[in-house]
């Protein structure tokens, strides 16, 4: 069965750097069907793309947020990892992690969220 | 970047009826090898967004046959034939086309 949980602080303050941890399970993320990616939405509002990783180590971050943006996967461990620095209040909302099949083209299975509030 | 345009962005219907949700795209959605990168999704109350159509018509694994999804192009349509409780929530549209992926504004159906 497969999941994905993600992980990390509920509470940074204005400058940090957010490191956000998303650990699956049920597949692998060394064969060329699968990517996972990021996604967030701020309370109330929509849903962001932020960042893809793929099998063979490529990344892809949303332009809007490039600079800020890291994503990294360690596959021994099964997880993905993003970082975002420089946070600020409108950073405030709830993070997904997402399996990405390239067969469907699109997030199959998300993981329940993270929720990220920003303030000093 | 694609901008996804959604309306309704709220929609109130009588369990047992019909409902619709459109979605526009700024650019085609077409890909060369034929397939139409149009996705719809529903995030119920309090939960992470689920997959219900892939590729603008295609229901995912599970969804029920009264949700079924049209449209080619940059003009595409949700429909729900007969609303049932269980379908509350906001549905999104989402394209993958082209990066940055982006959804639509959400579309929030109630009872």
């Amino acid at each position: 069965q497969v999941s994905l949980k993600e992980s990390g602080p509920a509470l940074v303050k204005p400058t940090q750097t957010l490191t956000l941890t998303c650990t699956f399970s049920g597949f692998s993320l060394t064969t060329s069907e699968v990517r996972v990616g990021w996604i967030r939405q701020p309370p109330g509002k929509a849903l962001e793309w932020l960042a893809r990783i793929d099998w063979d180590n490529a990344k892809y971050y949303n332009t809007s947020l490039k600079t800020r943006l890291t994503i990294s996967k360690d596959t021994s461990k099964n997880q993905v990892v993003l970082t975002m620095t420089n946070m600020d209040p409108v950073d405030t909302a709830t993070y997904y992690c997402a399996r990405f099949l390239f067969g469907l083209h699109t997030f199959d299975v998300w993981g329940q969220g993270t929720v990220v509030t920003v303030s000093s | 970047d694609i901008v996804m345009t959604q309306t309704p962005l709220s929609l109130s219907v009588t369990p047992g009826q019909p409902a619709s949700i459109s979605c526009k795209s700024s650019q085609s959605l077409l890909h060369r090898d034929g397939k139409m990168f149009l996705y719809w999704y529903l995030q119920r109350p309090g939960q992470s967004p689920q997959l219900l159509i892939y590729e603008v018509s295609n229901r995912f694994s599970g969804v029920p046959d009264r949700f079924s999804g049209s449209g080619s192009g940059t003009d595409f349509t949700l429909k729900i034939s007969r609303v049932e409780a269980e379908d509350v929530g906001v549905y999104y549209c989402m394209q993958s086309i082209q990066l940055p992926y982006s959804f639509g504004q959400g579309t929030k159906l109630e009872i």
